[in-house]
């Protein structure tokens, strides 16, 4: 089956500028998750969601970053007024219903803020 | 918090060389230890999960062991296409999220 996909592949922006950025999980898998890697960094967790429950935001850097998942389903990660440290890949992941089950990673966007 | 700490930073390798990746991690209960591979410019892409100390994945020419501190990824007479960055991350046993290492960088010459 198809796996996760992300939209779009690359963006250019320039400061103060808000982008979004959409995620499509695995059909079927309940949880949602949104890392960032930056340049020579490890993947750095921003947020989580399960099924109808509350989100885990602790991972958000800023008030800026806000994101939401309409239906159980999609998602879209939104930065306002970007700055030049936001610049990463925000990388997607989906995983099916149950504690241990590994997440399955989309291909990610790469944001470049000018 | 959790923390791992993957070892060394870079390896390069001539082809059918051997040689192991290392995962330090502290966590506070283990839920699970997951290894994956990424390519340049893509998403990473799930290789093992292993969650308990002993525990042993095979696939082709990886193996991942795990002990109560540490996990290794074993690389065994490497070929080219096994260039990639790996990365460990781990899942504690009150959380849902992957906490990541930054990478082993391998690069296997012909």
């Amino acid at each position: 089956g198809a796996g996760v996909s992300q939209s779009p592949s690359n963006k250019v922006t320039e400061k103060g500028k808000d982008v979004e950025l959409r995620c499509d999980p695995i059909s079927g898998h309940t949880a949602l998750y949104w890392y960032r890697q930056s340049l020579g960094q490890g993947l750095e967790f921003l947020i989580y969601f399960q099924g109808n429950s509350a989100p885990d935001k602790s991972g958000l850097p800023s008030d800026r970053f806000s994101a939401e998942r309409t239906g159980g389903s999609v998602s879209t990660l939104t930065i306002q007024r970007t700055q030049q440290e936001d610049s990463a890949v925000y990388l997607c992941a989906s995983r099916r219903q149950g504690d241990r089950n590994e997440q399955f990673f989309g291909p990610g966007t790469r944001l470049t803020v000018l | 918090e959790d923390q791992v700490t993957q070892s060394p930073e870079a390896l390069r390798l001539q082809e059918g060389e051997s040689s192991s990746l290392n995962c330090s991690y502290t966590v506070s209960g283990l839920r699970g230890l997951f290894w994956y591979r990424q390519d340049p410019g893509k998403g990473p892409e799930f290789l093992f999960t292993l969650y308990s100390a002993g525990e042993e994945k095979e696939k082709e020419r990886l193996k991942a062991t795990l002990t109560k501190k540490e996990s290794f990824l074993h690389i065994t007479a490497p070929k080219p296409e096994d260039s990639a960055t790996y990365l460990c991350a781990v899942q504690g046993s009150n959380d849902y999220k992957l906490s990541f290492g930054a990478g082993t960088t391998v690069t296997v010459r012909a």
